[in-house]
């Protein structure tokens, strides 16, 4: 059973515009998040974490917002730009990063920013 | 060099052969890890060093055995494996207490 879902494999936005990618998770001891890109032939790298303390960070034009009681999360990027075209991953964890290895990830949404 | 790095980035074996993954960090982490990700699937945890002590071994079949000789190296002994067993094969390494993995570029195997 999954423990943290991304609905949509991908997701095609114009060039300025905003991307909202989506992640929901079941289990409720989960408390710490973040989101990793992917380009092709290369490893995920990380872009953003929420504590669930918190219900918004910003990085730029990176921001995550948190709903706990719906036990959801999301990324916005604005403005998209065609280099943020990547595989973007949700993942969990339940010590607040502390117990980092226990990371679930999410299958993964293909972004396609379109000039 | 900097980072996370995997080598080979492409092996292609047979179900008799006997292969290994190594990974190498540059990033003075104190915890490594191995995942694999498979077309359609998350990111499946297989194993986690800390210190270089394994603490985390994900009901991962015999086949694939890892070991850490230091906190610097991590490598994936591969034996008999199965043309399921063909993915990629993604090397992390973190600081403890910290949230933040970084991974290498992968591993891609192929099992004929």
């Amino acid at each position: 059973d999954q423990q943290v879902k991304q609905n949509s494999p991908s997701l095609s936005v114009q060039e300025g515009r905003i991307s909202i990618l989506n992640c929901d998770y079941t289990n409720s001891m989960f408390d710490y998040f973040l989101w990793y890109k992917k380009y092709p032939a290369e490893g995920p790298t990380f872009l953003i974490s929420i504590s669930s303390i918190k219900d918004k960070n910003e990085d730029g034009r990176f921001t995550v917002f948190l709903n706990k009681s719906a036990k959801h999360l999301s990324l916005h990027i604005v403005p998209s730009q065609p280099g943020d075209s990547a595989v973007y991953f949700c993942a969990a964890s339940g010590n607040s990063g502390g117990s980092n290895y226990k990371l679930t990830f999410g299958k993964g949404t293909l972004l396609t920013v379109n000039p | 060099e900097t980072g996370v790095t995997q080598t080979p980035r492409h092996l292609v074996m047979g179900m008799t052969n006997k292969k290994s993954l190594k990974c190498e960090q540059h990033l003075g982490h104190n915890a490594m890890y191995w995942y694999k990700q498979s077309a359609k699937k998350p990111l499946e945890l297989m194993f986690v060093y800390s210190l270089e002590e394994r603490v985390e071994n994900n009901s991962v079949p015999s086949r694939f055995s890892p070991e850490c000789p230091n906190s610097s190296h991590l490598f994936l002994h591969l034996h008999t494996l199965q043309p399921e067993d063909s993915a990629l094969y993604l090397c992390a390494s973190s600081q403890e207490n910290t949230g933040e993995l970084f991974f290498g570029e992968g591993s891609r195997l192929t099992v004929l």
